[in-house]
């Protein structure tokens, strides 16, 4: 089954702790992205590559890294965590002109 | 700033009726424009996308109308159902890489 799969689900985690939420896709998408959701602001996107080793910021980048070592997959890494950073995540892949395929999300409570 | 400004922000609907959602846009390069639909507890789903050099898109009870002139683009669902209760996203991008979504409209539909 073509699918982009998060893990974890949820995650509950203190102020400081590094974390990586991981991402992967089977669909040989060029495309990965990361969107933060939050109330009353849509998803806003953290960070997208357009290939292996092609990463670049989206609208919300401050606190967040990536990587894209391979096609398949595209780690959210949180080095210190901070409570404003408490969302719901969501991986994404694509092609060009074809739209996104999101996974089924990472909520993520920072304390 | 490349901003999507969606509305309402929420919409009840009898079913049966048409519900209409709107966004509007300010970066003219954009040529594509999806809406997804999300499932509480569910990733976004794409439900409907249209370029540029159309000005309607149908898709069974989902159509797209686009207005370039305005920038503005729509939604209309005909014949609402129950099960067509969930929150809409509107996006607008150059393909796949940056995708910038409105704000979203949570959809009710009475039985």
């Amino acid at each position: 089954e073509a699918q982009v799969t998060q893990n974890p689900r949820y995650l509950i985690t203190v102020t400081g702790k590094k974390l990586t939420v991981t991402c992967s896709q089977n669909m040989n998408h060029e495309y990965m992205s990361w969107y933060r959701q939050d109330p009353g602001l849509g998803l806003r996107q953290i960070y997208y590559s357009m290939n292996v080793e092609v990463t670049d910021k989206g609208d919300v980048p401050e606190g967040y890294k990536v990587s894209r070592k391979e096609k398949r997959n595209f780690p959210l890494i949180l080095e210190s965590p901070s409570p404003n950073q408490t969302s719901l995540y969501f991986c994404a892949s694509g092609i060009l002109g074809g739209g996104y395929t999101f996974g089924s999300g990472t909520r993520l409570t920072v304390v | 700033q490349q901003q999507v400004k969606q509305s309402p922000q929420s919409l009840i609907v009898q079913k049966g009726g048409i519900s209409i959602i709107n966004c509007a846009y300010e970066n003219t390069a954009f040529d594509y424009f999806p809406w997804y639909q999300q499932f509480p507890g569910k990733g976004p789903a794409l439900l409907i996308a249209i370029r540029p050099d159309v000005s309607e898109k149908k898709e069974g009870r989902f159509t797209i109308s686009f207005n370039k002139s305005a920038k503005q683009f729509s939604l209309h669902i005909m014949d609402s159902q129950p099960g067509d209760s969930a929150t809409y996203f509107c996006a607008a991008g150059g393909g796949a890489q940056k995708l910038v979504f409105g704000q979203g409209t949570r959809l009710t539909i009475n039985p």
